[in-house]
């Protein structure tokens, strides 16, 4: 069972440069999202999708896109790579919830990126 | 501002010693979780509380949620070089989005010296 699988797992870009940061799960969960994790901020959302064809704006979502074309999927695109995009990114999947109704996320190993 | 604040961000202790970290807010939570994060891997979630005052136990490690669903607590019995890693809380109820929203605090990053 790979849970969820993230690649790649480190990338140098310059400024300007674009790229996808690929997401991808194998336990059917409807739920994914896409956060960023600085030093002393802990785990910031970008964007997250409820479903397939289905995506909204987290807490800090400027420079970046996402879709949701299949329920296994959820890339996230940087259009023109900025260096205060430098930063550590994690995807995350859940289900509808445990026994209590909490969301109980499921995250991918990290993509660290660092823009020159 | 941080919604979520922790404390304290870092601590270093010897093996053995007891230690607890907090999670604290002045907001009112559905739940709260618990994650560890190792290095160059993601968080793993060690346990949720949902009811106010609710105390969880997973081994040596004993989850308080607050009375008033406010805050909570992480307390570790006899600490263990195991036990490293940077400890997160996070929340629903906070955002104004989808209420499966989490909102994480900064976390506290604990070193258990052999």
């Amino acid at each position: 069972n790979a849970g969820v699988t993230q690649t790649p797992k480190f990338q140098v870009l310059k400024t300007g440069q674009s790229m996808t940061l690929q997401c991808a799960q194998d336990m059917n969960h409807e739920y994914m999202s896409w956060y960023r994790q600085d030093p002393g901020m802990g785990l910031r959302l970008i964007h997250y999708s409820v479903g397939a064809g289905i995506t909204d704006q987290g807490e800090v979502p400027n420079g970046y896109n996402v879709s949701r074309s299949t329920t296994e999927d959820f890339p996230l695109r940087l259009l023109s790579a900025a260096p205060s995009q430098t930063s550590v990114y994690f995807c995350a999947s859940s289900y509808s919830g445990d026994a209590s109704g909490a969301n109980v996320l499921t995250f991918g190993a990290g993509s660290r990126l660092t823009v020159l | 501002t941080q919604l979520l604040e922790q404390s304290p961000q870092f601590l270093s202790i010897q093996e053995g010693e007891n230690l607890t970290v907090y999670c604290n807010s002045s907001s009112v939570f559905s739940s709260l979780q618990w994650y560890r994060q190792e290095p160059g891997e993601g968080p793993v979630l060690l346990v949720t509380v949902v009811t106010g005052g609710e105390v969880k136990k997973l081994k040596r490690l004993t989850f308080q949620f607050g009375d008033a669903r406010k805050d909570s607590s992480l307390h570790i019995t006899a600490a263990q070089p195991g036990d490293t890693g940077l400890y997160l809380c996070a929340v629903t109820g906070i955002s104004s989005g989808s209420a499966r929203q989490l909102t994480f605090g900064s976390g506290t990053q604990l070193t258990v010296l052999p």
